[in-house]
């Protein structure tokens, strides 16, 4: 089942902060974070391993709570070249069997 | 430098034709997988492979077939049994816990 994100977009002018959400409904062993731009194809932003603590790099970073199954992908300082679409992707089988059930995303747009 | 190289970059099938989607990786990743994309549904599984001559099918296998007979290669075969196969195609290719790698895509169109 695919992991929900919430919102399912998000406007802001450069500068400002977005949250972007990822919950599963299945116990949680990693999640990724990649970013699309349009007609192009996802690029890997982050991943958060289970028992792990946040992570991130330059403004943009992420925390994974295992009990409540959910992960948050946080852009601080927005600028334009984050718009996109954001996507998480959750690995619920936490063995070798090793696959990412993607959300439907989250469409971000950052205007001057 | 390593990647992944999709091909061709758009496709156009008639009805009833089967068509072949190429993925190549030179990134010596054990793990490569097949994701469609449709407007406002996410990537969603359609096979993926961790090992040569292995693979498994994922949330929407059907209508579809692949084949891993080398390491850098998994093609997709979208067959006549797809009803509804217009979409955007993503490769991707991953090696244990590290972010996948994805491929540039092929936009299939029925006509």
């Amino acid at each position: 089942q695919q992991p929900v994100q919430s919102p399912q977009a998000v406007i802001l002018r450069e500068g400002e902060d977005a949250v972007i959400n990822c919950s599963s409904s299945k116990a949680l062993y990693s999640v990724h974070w990649y970013r699309q731009k349009h007609g192009e194809a996802p690029v890997f932003l982050m991943i958060l391993l289970k028992g792990g603590e946040q992570k991130g790099h330059e403004k943009i970073s992420a925390s994974f709570n295992e009990k409540k199954q959910q992960s948050s992908l946080y852009l601080t300082a927005s600028q334009l070249s984050y718009s996109g679409t954001y996507f998480c992707g959750t690995d619920n089988s936490g063995g070798s069997n090793y696959k990412l059930t993607f959300g439907k995303g989250t469409l971000l747009t950052v205007n001057p | 430098d390593g990647g992944i190289t999709q091909s061709p970059k758009y496709l156009f099938r008639k009805e009833g034709q089967n068509v072949t989607l190429s993925c190549e990786q030179n990134l010596n990743h054990d793990a490569m997988y097949w994701y469609r994309q449709d407007p406002g549904q996410g990537l969603r599984l359609i096979y993926y492979s961790q090992i040569v001559n292995d693979f498994q099918k994922g949330d929407i296998a059907e209508g579809y077939s692949v084949s891993r007979e080398k390491k850098e290669s998994f093609p997709l075969t979208v067959t006549s049994a797809q009803k509804n196969p217009t979409a955007f195609y993503l490769c991707a290719s991953g090696q244990g816990l590290l972010g996948y790698t994805f491929g540039s895509g092929t936009r299939l169109t029925v006509v």
